[in-house]
């Protein structure tokens, strides 16, 4: 099975800084990686699909990127309503695998 | 616009069986692989199977095979997953979702807990 393993855990940033979280693959996944964002109660939002692609809808200060099998997603300038909680899938092959989350706030 | 709506969970004793549904709408439901994805209380996103357009190819997690069955209705845009056999660790909030792009639309999923 491939794992995703995502960093950092937790993060706390201010208004307008640049936010990066990475993804590293247990192998190669070419880019089949997406990035989700989760606010509490809701359903996970997908923001960043086939590694770079920006969703319909998401503000472009957020982008994806990809070096060899580790994959990130940047947030270029922090805004009130990003904090929340960050995911990483995998979906090159089954079992599909999620990264264990970043959780991002406000300083 | 794209709909999701699950419902079926509820409180079930370990040991025993529960069907979920997710009926879609707003897009042509017999294109899409759809999947479920399940989330405990306060923990992270766990996939838990996948089934094509056609049903041709299904995929579980291995937490969940031999328990749990996805299938779907194309003429009902429906989704399903039987699951038997439950555990207390399967409970969790389950959502459903469709792969266009990646998983691009989420149900607002539905509680299952397993408890005696």
């Amino acid at each position: 099975d491939i794992q995703m393993t995502q960093s950092p855990a937790s993060l706390s940033a201010s208004l307008e800084e640049i936010v990066t979280i990475t993804c590293q693959a247990s192998q190669d996944i070419g880019n089949w990686l997406a990035w989700y964002q989760q606010k509490p109660g809701k359903s996970p939002q997908l923001l960043i699909y086939g590694a770079t692609s920006l969703a319909d809808g998401v503000p472009s200060r957020f982008s994806g990127s990809r070096s060899g099998t580790q994959y990130s997603l940047k947030i270029s300038r922090l805004q009130v309503e990003d904090p929340g909680i960050y995911y990483c899938l995998q979906g090159y092959s089954a079992p599909y695998t999620f990264g264990a989350g970043t959780k991002l706030e406000l300083k | 616009e794209v709909q999701l709506v699950e419902s079926g969970g509820g409180l079930v004793q370990p040991g025993r069986s529960l069907k979920l549904s997710c009926l879609a709408s707003g897009f042509t439901f017999s294109n899409y692989g759809m999947n479920w994805i399940r989330q405990a209380p306060g923990k992270g996103l766990e996939w838990v199977a996948s089934i094509s357009s056609s049903s041709s190819y299904i995929y579980y997690a291995d937490t969940v095979k031999g328990r749990f069955t996805i299938s779907r209705d194309n003429a009902k845009n429906t989704l399903y997953l039987q699951m038997t056999s439950l555990r207390s660790e399967d409970t969790a909030l389950y959502y459903c979702a469709r792969r266009g792009h990646s998983l691009d639309y989420w149900g607002q999923g539905v509680m299952v807990t397993v408890s005696s």
